[in-house]
């Protein structure tokens, strides 16, 4: 079983759709918990940081962890072309090591 | 913010010769530095962990004379891919924490190297 699960998608919305984007993850004692945004032939960047459960906004992004369930949540609200990318989770038990879902293709249509 | 700036973003060259890969943090010292590999349509994969200072760790299946990493300061490490053959073409990345304890990793934008 790997420890992070991501459904690669494609993922196609309408500019202005709320978007979902999860990953379930395996061991319950990571605390670490991170969003990247990556366009294509670029690095990722970094989106979103949260420790432990909760919720944290930054504009028009949510990051929802719910360790009971061991599943992640980043919403997009009033999705944008410019929004169009492959979304990453991570996490992390210490924050020295970490493990990565497999992306999200994320395309929003104008 | 934590910038990290990555050279040269496009190599290509000859197969049997040895490429360098520059991995810097811009604006904040960074006590360890990752450098990942990524395939088409498909998520990073850690090759290595590097501290300042210190030898590399490796993960399993990298061979570390091949890949040699070099991480001499706080600011700079580097990823030399030796002998390269086309098999070794791919898309490289690294990334680099402030501090100690947990921090997030920041990314450069990665090296495309093809190895004719």
């Amino acid at each position: 079983q790997k420890e992070v699960e991501q459904d690669p998608g494609p993922l196609s919305v309408p500019e202005g759709a709320i978007v979902s984007l999860n990953c379930t993850y395996s061991n319950s004692a990571f605390q670490y918990f991170m969003w990247y945004r990556q366009y294509s032939r670029k690095g990722p960047e970094l989106l979103m940081y949260t420790y432990s459960s909760g919720n944290k906004e930054d504009g028009r992004f949510t990051a929802q962890v719910d360790k009971s369930s061991k599943y992640i949540s980043l919403f997009i609200r009033d999705s944008q072309p410019s929004d169009s990318a492959t979304y990453l989770c991570a996490m992390s038990l210490t924050g020295n090591q970490f493990y990565f879902g497999t992306g999200t293709s994320l395309t929003v249509i104008p | 913010g934590a910038v990290v700036s990555q050279h040269p973003s496009w190599v290509i060259c000859k197969s049997g010769t040895s490429v360098k890969i520059e991995c810097r943090s811009l604006d904040f010292q960074a006590t360890t530095m990752f450098w990942y590999r990524q395939f088409p349509k498909q998520s990073l994969m850690l090759m290595a962990t590097s501290n300042e200072g210190s030898k590399a760790t490796y993960e399993q299946g990298v061979e570390k004379d091949k890949f040699l990493i070099n991480h001499a300061s706080l600011t700079l490490s580097t990823l030399t891919v030796t002998s390269a053959h086309p098999e070794d073409s791919s898309f490289y990345i690294c990334s680099a924490s402030k501090g100690q304890g947990a921090q997030p990793q920041h990314f450069g934008d990665g090296t495309r190297l093809s190895i004719l």
